[in-house]
């Protein structure tokens, strides 16, 4: 079993609709948890930690369910704008700096 | 401000021949990270730097592989004796604190013929 695992997709959508991701990891002693997105052929731009509480920024809402091991990152209101491989990275409590990334989950947003 | 860069963006080198990639971190930024992206896959995660220390070297895939960090700035990943499976996007990134946000560069595009 991967250490951090996600739905591959791909996932299309059409434009304002709302969609979310989910992505579980192994190591219950991860402490750190983040998403990124990834433009075809470009390197991963950080979107947004994850927080135990859940956070928000604009359209995108990440949440950490501890008990379950997994986070997940929901986008409302999808722009075309936010086609992207998206991808959930894991860093684990005790080798603090070695991060895990999942293998991404494409999403294709439709006029 | 500056961001994390790379160089070259692209070698291409023949099977056998030892490569030097380079990675200059942002600034203050105390760990820095190097991974291996192959073509429509995940990203692979090589090894890490707190400092000029790299505590965990067993993400490097082979011997061959080795990487260093001066100064607690700048970071070579050298790659000796390439063979073609070393093709790939080869990426840093650095974070202020260690596992905290990252900052990637733009990569290095690896092509070994």
């Amino acid at each position: 079993r991967k250490e951090v695992e996600q739905d591959p997709g791909p996932f299309n959508v059409p434009e304002g609709a709302t969609v979310a991701f989910n992505c579980t990891y192994s190591n219950s002693a991860s402490q750190s948890f983040f998403w990124y997105r990834q433009d075809c052929r470009k390197e991963p731009k950080l979107l947004m930690s994850v927080y135990s509480s859940g956070n928000e920024d604009g359209r995108f809402t990440a949440q950490l369910n501890r008990a379950s091991q997994y986070i997940s990152l929901l986008i409302r209101d999808s722009k075309l704008s936010d086609s992207a491989t998206y991808l959930c990275v894991v860093n684990m409590g005790t080798n603090a700096g070695k991060s895990t990334f999942g293998d991404g989950t494409t999403l294709t947003v439709k006029p | 401000g500056a961001g994390v860069s790379q160089s070259p963006s692209n070698k291409v080198t023949e099977k056998g021949k030892d490569v030097e990639l380079r990675c200059d971190p942002i600034s203050g930024h105390t760990a820095l990270y190097w991974y291996r992206q192959s073509l429509g896959q995940g990203l692979e995660f090589l090894i890490y730097f707190q400092g000029n220390s790299a505590p965990d070297k067993s993400g490097l895939p082979s011997d061959r592989f080795s990487a260093e960090r001066t100064g607690g700035s700048v970071s070579t990943l050298t790659i000796q004796r390439t063979q073609q499976e070393d093709s790939a996007v080869y990426l840093c990134a650095s974070s202020l604190e260690l596992a905290g946000k990252q900052y990637f560069g733009p990569g290095t595009r690896l092509t070994v013929l």
